[in-house]
């Protein structure tokens, strides 16, 4: 599998607050791009999903993409109590998904 | 809303015993793709499977491990004279198609897993 790497985490933001993830991705011909948010002991749950550079928005969620970087990022705004999670990356190689090892988000209220 | 369903659940095993763990794939969906999540480890991909074929088993290990997808009923996941180091959550998901189409189609969802312990 190829290789995805995620900022380590724990990430802990105040509730309101910006909480930032990133992610870069080792071969350069992927094409598509998903966030998964995992909950402790559950399974991921598709958020966002990018296939094109720059910006897409969904409600308080934006994904961000930069193939030339080989870059992926995710911004939750107004983090909420229900946002701490873990977030991971995945990268799609052919058909079978390359997944970080995931980052912790934790919003203190 | 038919999601991906798995069952069991949770499943106990003794070491040497046999692991069977089934995946119904979202109604319309013929592509499945099985994943093990390790204790602190992130997922990784085992096999991927379409009707009555394997197309990739290259993330599971050759011994033990075997998968299938009959023409009729859920894809199994079959785990022989398991290990302690098998104890781990293992995620179902499935996809309407499994080519590179850049869309929504190729959009994977996951099932609620199973979780197997090893004693």
């Amino acid at each position: 599998q190829k290789e995805v790497e995620q900022n380590s985490g724990p990430l802990s933001v105040p509730e309101g607050a910006i909480a930032s993830l990133n992610c870069t991705y080792s071969d350069r011909g992927s094409q598509s791009f998903f966030w998964y948010r995992q909950y402790s002991g559950k399974s991921p749950e598709l958020i966002m999903s990018i296939y094109s550079n720059g910006d897409k928005e969904d409600g308080r969620f934006t994904a961000q993409l930069n193939k030339a970087s080989q870059y992926v990022s995710l911004l939750i705004r107004d983090s909420q109590p229900s946002d701490s999670a873990t977030y991971l990356c995945a990268v799609r190689d052919d058909y079978k998904l390359s997944f970080g090892a995931g980052t912790t988000v934790t919003v203190r209220a | 809303n038919a999601g991906v369903m798995q069952n069991p659940r949770h499943l106990v095993r003794r070491r040497g015993q046999e692991a069977r763990l089934r995946c119904s794939p979202v109604k319309g969906h013929s592509h499945v793709y099985w994943y093990r999540q390790l204790p602190e480890e992130g997922l990784k991909f085992m096999v991927y499977l379409q009707k009555e074929n394997i197309i990739d088993e290259s993330g599971m290990p050759k011994e033990r491990f075997s998968a299938e997808f009959p023409k009729e009923g859920p894809s199994i996941l079959r785990i022989q004279q398991v290990v302690r180091g098998d104890s781990a959550a293992y995620f179902c998901a499935s996809s309407s198609q499994g080519g590179t189409s850049g869309g929504r189609t190729d959009t994977q969802y996951f099932g609620p897993g199973t979780r197997l312990t090893v004693l």
